[in-house]
């Protein structure tokens, strides 16, 4: 069973463009997570997000928590080559849950 | 450095065999978990530990031991290796199941032959 579904799986843009990456769920978590993984690394942690509505913002990138806190979105700006990477979004329950990922290729 | 240390990064293992993935964290941090990660599975949770002495299945659990003696160690044995098992592995830790976030260590790549 998965608990964090994310959309798209892949997903490969131009430098420059902008792009949301999406993590749903049925169900309610107390936070939300995301990490971006390069090649031949561990997942480092990007952000958590806490409340419900919670928007967070980490220069170019942009977290939101939905209301219902079932959900999370992650909009990048202005997309960069050093964006390229596997974001995941996780979140506790009686264990850890990681989403499905999402492998963004940014083209210089 | 702080953080989490994998040994060893690179490993290949005939069939039946054994071998110990160590994990060493230095953060006193009391929740410590195992991951396998294959190409579209994701990240799936094999074994955690709340803190030392106490440890609990995940989601991938078999063929697969964890023992965890002391805050700073988490091993994950395989104990018959089997081809299914050729993976990259990853030990992350927390300060709780929800506080703080994971730290990584930066993977083992498990060939199983």
């Amino acid at each position: 069973t998965q608990l964090l579904e994310q959309s798209p799986q892949f997903l490969s843009i131009q430098e420059g463009e902008n792009l949301t990456v999406y993590c749903n769920s049925s169900s309610v978590f107390s936070s939300l997570q995301w990490y971006r993984q390069e090649p031949g690394e561990g997942p480092v942690l990007l952000v958590t997000v806490v409340t419900g509505g919670e928007v967070k913002k980490l220069k170019r990138l942009t977290f939101q928590f939905g209301d219902a806190r079932k959900d999370s979105s992650l909009h990048i700006t202005a997309a960069q080559p050093g964006d390229t990477g596997l974001y995941l979004c996780a979140g506790p329950g009686n264990q850890f849950y990681f989403g499905t990922g999402t492998s963004l290729t940014v083209i210089p | 450095n702080a953080g989490v240390t994998q040994t060893p990064k690179f490993q290949v293992l005939k069939t039946g065999q054994s071998m110990t993935l160590q994990c060493a964290q230095d953060m006193n941090h009391e929740y410590m978990s195992w991951y396998r990660q294959d190409p579209g599975m994701g990240l799936r949770l094999i074994h955690y530990s709340v803190g030392a002495g106490i440890t609990d299945q995940g989601e991938v659990p078999n063929g697969y031991n964890v023992s965890r003696s002391t805050t700073e160690d988490f091993p994950l044995r395989l104990l018959s290796a089997a081809p299914s098992q050729t993976s990259v592995y990853f030990c992350a830790s927390s300060y709780g199941l929800s506080g703080g976030g994971y730290t990584f260590g930066s993977g083992t790549r498990l060939t199983v032959v």
